[in-house]
């Protein structure tokens, strides 16, 4: 049973362009919610998180945006750069818990 | 060290044959986690440890499966009796707090059995 969903297994995005991954999540109880990058043969790097007291977080040129009525929360990228090309992982941790659910992952490619 | 390092980067091992997976977290690090990946997939959590405690161990797959931290830094994760379905990434992280917090991951041990 999937509790964090990435239906999209890949997408491609041409350089400048917004890059729009997508995730959506079952249980209401998830409170904290994070974005990791991968790139081929490394570990995940974390990129970006939000709390479920926020609908958006901004960090440069990622910004994360949720919406807890609907479950489903969402990573802009832009302008998208080549060097964005990697898979992109949705996590959720619950406030008590100390693990992390990931998702399936999206792989990005951003082509010029 | 400046980031979380595992060791060894590759292993293949036959199967029946037991392994050891190194992880050195980041210093002052109080949390460690183990997360297995297989192919295709998103990492999945196996254990937890604050310091030297393992404070959760609910998703390691088997009693084949066995992870300590004596000293509450560099953790052990050891698979006995190994078979083809325990091939994957055995990923390490660790973070400053357990809760609320992101953590950072290493780059990965990739067991083959063979």
């Amino acid at each position: 049973d999937q509790q964090v969903k990435q239906n999209s297994p890949s997408l491609s995005v041409q350089e400048g362009r917004i890059s729009i991954l997508n995730c959506d999540y079952t249980n209401s109880m998830f409170d904290y919610f994070l974005w990791y990058k991968k790139y081929p043969a490394e570990g995940p790097t974390f990129l970006i998180s939000i709390s479920s007291i926020k609908d958006k977080n901004e960090d440069g040129r990622f910004t994360v945006f949720l919406n807890k009525s609907a479950k489903h929360l969402s990573l802009h990228i832009v302008p998208s750069q080549p060097g964005d090309s990697a898979v992109y992982f949705c996590a959720v941790n619950t406030g008590t818990a100390s693990k992390l659910t990931f998702g399936t992952g999206t792989r990005l490619q951003v082509t010029l | 060290g400046a980031g979380v390092s595992q060791s060894p980067r590759y292993k293949v091992a036959k199967r029946g044959q037991d392994v050891a997976l190194r992880c050195d977290p980041i210093s002052g690090h109080v949390s460690l986690f183990w997360y297995q990946q297989a192919l295709g997939q998103g990492p999945e959590f196996l254990t937890y440890f604050q310091n030297e405690a393992q404070l959760d161990k609910s998703g390691l797959p088997s009693d084949r499966f066995f992870a300590e931290r004596p000293e509450g830094s560099v953790s052990t994760l050891k698979i006995q009796r190994t078979q083809q379905e325990d091939s994957a990434v055995y990923l390490c992280a660790s973070s400053s707090t357990g809760v609320n917090t992101e953590a950072f991951f290493g780059q990965g041990t990739r067991l083959t059995v063979v």
